[in-house]
């Protein structure tokens, strides 16, 4: 399989929840990221996992975690949702030692 | 400030022009540069990576990197309506996977 698919595509969850978004990376890759994108904006660095281990973190809070698996498949978890969270999330994937990441349609999660 | 600023347009040129697009940044450490097309409620695709100064040419599209001045390009000739996305530049430094990314510019090519 080629190319990274992420689950659910679309979510609402009301303020306070938790939420888990999926990832399944392209094939051969393993190093995974994950961003938010305000509708407008840019995305914004969460988090990046090469072999099973956190490597880097962006601005976020610790309600926002991460696991990556021996497949290199990957979760985001957000806990306490707030209503700024509403935004679409993306998983990118890449073999290391390689920038150009390859993005996920994401999931586009709406906090009521 | 940013650490990238990309002017979010939007552009709208006739068919079969050159479309420009043009962001700066702050970080000199910013060695690998990209240009991704995001149509809309999709992903984003990259389209171009570079690494350190220079220009790159992929068919219809050429980036150009000039890092004394901290400007990146992306030029699309002979532009379609299928051209007409959200175009992202984003950079990052030889030590960090961590992309950083420009708001976008929304491009339509109109037929």
């Amino acid at each position: 399989e080629t190319g990274v698919t992420q689950s659910p595509t679309h979510l609402i969850k009301t303020r306070g929840q938790q939420v888990t978004l999926r990832c399944s990376s392209q094939s051969g890759h393993n190093t995974v990221s994950w961003y938010q994108q305000a509708l407008g904006q840019g995305p914004q660095f969460i988090f990046q996992y090469y072999r099973e281990e956190e490597n880097g973190r962006g601005n976020f809070p610790p309600r926002f975690s991460g696991l990556q698996f021996p497949n290199y498949s990957s979760e985001l978890n957000v806990n306490a949702l707030e209503l700024d969270d509403s935004a679409l999330y993306l998983c990118a994937s890449t073999d290391r030692g390689v920038h150009g990441y390859t993005f996920g349609s994401g999931t586009r999660l709406t906090v009521v | 400030q940013k650490e990238v600023e990309q002017d979010p347009g939007p552009l709208s040129v006739p068919e079969g022009a050159i479309v420009s697009l043009n962001c700066t940044y702050s970080n000199s450490a910013f060695q690998y540069f990209m240009w991704y097309r995001q149509y809309s409620r999709k992903g984003p695709e990259l389209l171009m990576y570079t690494y350190s100064s220079g220009n790159k040419e992929d068919g219809r599209f050429t980036a150009q990197v000039d890092k004394s001045s901290k400007y990146i390009s992306l030029f699309i000739r002979d532009s379609q309506p299928s051209d007409s996305a959200t175009y992202l530049c984003a950079m990052s430094d030889v030590n960090d996977y961590k992309l950083s990314f420009g708001a976008g510019t929304t491009v339509t090519v109109r037929a």
